[in-house]
């Protein structure tokens, strides 16, 4: 079973600030799909970035960039000029090709400082 | 247009007594997903719906969970019977297919407290 593991459980940044949150992966399967989600208190999920492992590049979505490392099934999210609102739970997670489900990691809770 | 919605957005109940928490998901979302979130297990996928039929049921903790939905459309999880482990937010999702590259959006949640 593939398993998604964040060892931040909580961070910090100033304002204007960058910060990188980590996450890593287990799974023995070559084709997969990653995303980044973001959770205000408002519980609801939102999707900030996703990145396809057949891609080399990796995904950039404004000031959200993520960090791909395959062979060291790691997938960071960089964010870059931190805002206020960027203050929430983020979940890494992780899906199959094959399979529509997701699998989460426990969550990173991020703090914007001003 | 609207988002996955869901209802209602907070439930407290007694211990042994069932609920229903429903979901609407965005229209013309053929896939449907429920998930749980709770302090202990994290955030857990519970069951996955293809039109009315459910693939993939895995996630059901236990039989006192069964989920169903009707039309193609809004899906109801029952719990029946319920302990104080089920508190938790239940989050629903749906994507316009089952594809790999279809993004799931999420409803807000229902925050399901058993006393």
């Amino acid at each position: 079973a593939q398993t998604v593991t964040q060892s931040q459980p909580e961070m910090s940044v100033q304002e204007a600030e960058t910060v990188t949150l980590s996450c890593t992966y287990d799974t023995s399967e070559s084709d997969y799909y990653l995303f980044w989600y973001k959770q205000p208190p408002s519980r609801q999920m939102i999707l900030v970035i996703r990145q396809e492992a057949y891609k080399q590049q990796n995904a950039t979505e404004n000031r959200f960039s993520v960090n791909f490392q395959k062979a060291a099934k790691s997938f960071s999210l960089k964010i870059s000029d931190s805002q206020l609102g960027d203050a929430a739970m983020y979940f890494c997670a992780y899906r199959s090709a094959g399979v529509p489900r997701l699998t989460f990691g426990e969550g990173t809770q991020l703090t914007v400082n001003p | 247009g609207a988002g996955v919605s869901q209802s209602p957005s907070n439930k407290v109940t007694e211990k042994g007594k069932d609920v229903e928490l429903r979901c609407d998901p965005i229209s013309g979302h053929t896939a449907l997903y429920w998930y749980r979130q709770s302090l202990g297990q994290g955030l857990e996928f519970l069951i996955y719906f293809q039109g009315n039929s459910a693939p993939d049921k895995s996630g059901l903790p236990s039989d006192r969970f069964s989920a169903e939905r009707t039309g193609g459309s809004v899906s109801t999880l029952t719990i029946q019977r319920t302990q104080q482990e089920d508190s938790a937010v239940y989050l629903c999702a749906s994507s316009l297919d089952r594809d790999s590259t279809d993004t799931q959006y999420f409803g807000p949640g229902t925050r399901l407290t058993v006393l």
